[in-house]
């Protein structure tokens, strides 16, 4: 099956710096969300970028198809920040199977 | 409106037990799933609905038994779980191939 890979693994920021995140995946796909998971649990939306660039407020994200990876750009970071981000993929024809990298768990200090 | 909700958030129960959770949507996406998570771990897929008929069960035991009652409504009945089983279980809908929405989980402990 495909494998996704993010990185890093951990990240710990000052506040109002900023991070990239990647997203690395080993086969084409017709879907790539980037989720923020806050300690909660709840599982946000940030993006729906299967390729290109978008950018909503301090986040963006590019995905690059033809090489198979996905950034996720933190501008500014702030401590509501803090929590999981992950990459998720769904292959073509797989009827809304995605699979989920490992996260990266981003903290930012005050 | 963008909205998945899930009752309960937290569910305790025995190993003999049966219990339901509940899902439910009003975005009019065709397609809903479940996912469980443990703790420190992505979500992982349990089954997928597409127009209210079961289209992917991603070899769940049986213990675990989903249910699409209407386009709305999904729900996960659940019998003689294992302390295993204890995780956040996640519902999400979606348009067929599009962008995925979760809903907030129910924490479950099995005991």
């Amino acid at each position: 099956g495909i494998q996704v890979e993010q990185s890093p693994p951990d990240l710990i920021l000052q506040e109002g710096a900023n991070s990239t995140l990647r997203c690395n995946f080993s086969d084409s796909v017709n879907n790539l969300q980037w989720f923020h998971q806050n300690p909660w649990g709840q599982l946000i939306n940030l993006f729906y970028i299967p390729s290109g660039t978008k950018q909503n407020g301090r986040l963006s994200a590019t995905t690059v198809a033809t090489e198979r990876y996905s950034l996720l750009y933190i501008s500014s970071s702030q401590t509501t920040d803090s929590g999981v981000y992950f990459c998720a993929v769904e292959r073509d024809n797989q009827g809304g199977k995605l699979i989920f990298g490992q996260g990266t768990e981003l903290s930012v200090k005050p | 409106d963008t909205e998945v909700t899930q009752t309960p958030k937290h569910l305790v129960m025995g190993m003999t037990n049966k219990k339901s959770l509940k899902c439910e949507q009003h975005m009019g996406h065709r397609a809903m799933y479940w996912y469980k998570q443990k703790a420190k771990k992505p979500p992982e897929l349990m089954f997928v609905y597409s127009y209210e008929k079961l289209s992917i069960n991603e070899s769940v035991p049986s213990r675990f038994s989903p249910e699409c009652p209407n386009s709305s409504l999904l729900n996960l009945h659940l019998h003689a779980l294992q302390p295993e089983d204890s995780a956040l279980y996640l519902c999400a809908s979606s348009p067929l191939g599009e962008t995925q929405y979760f809903g907030p989980g129910t924490r479950l402990l099995v005991l």
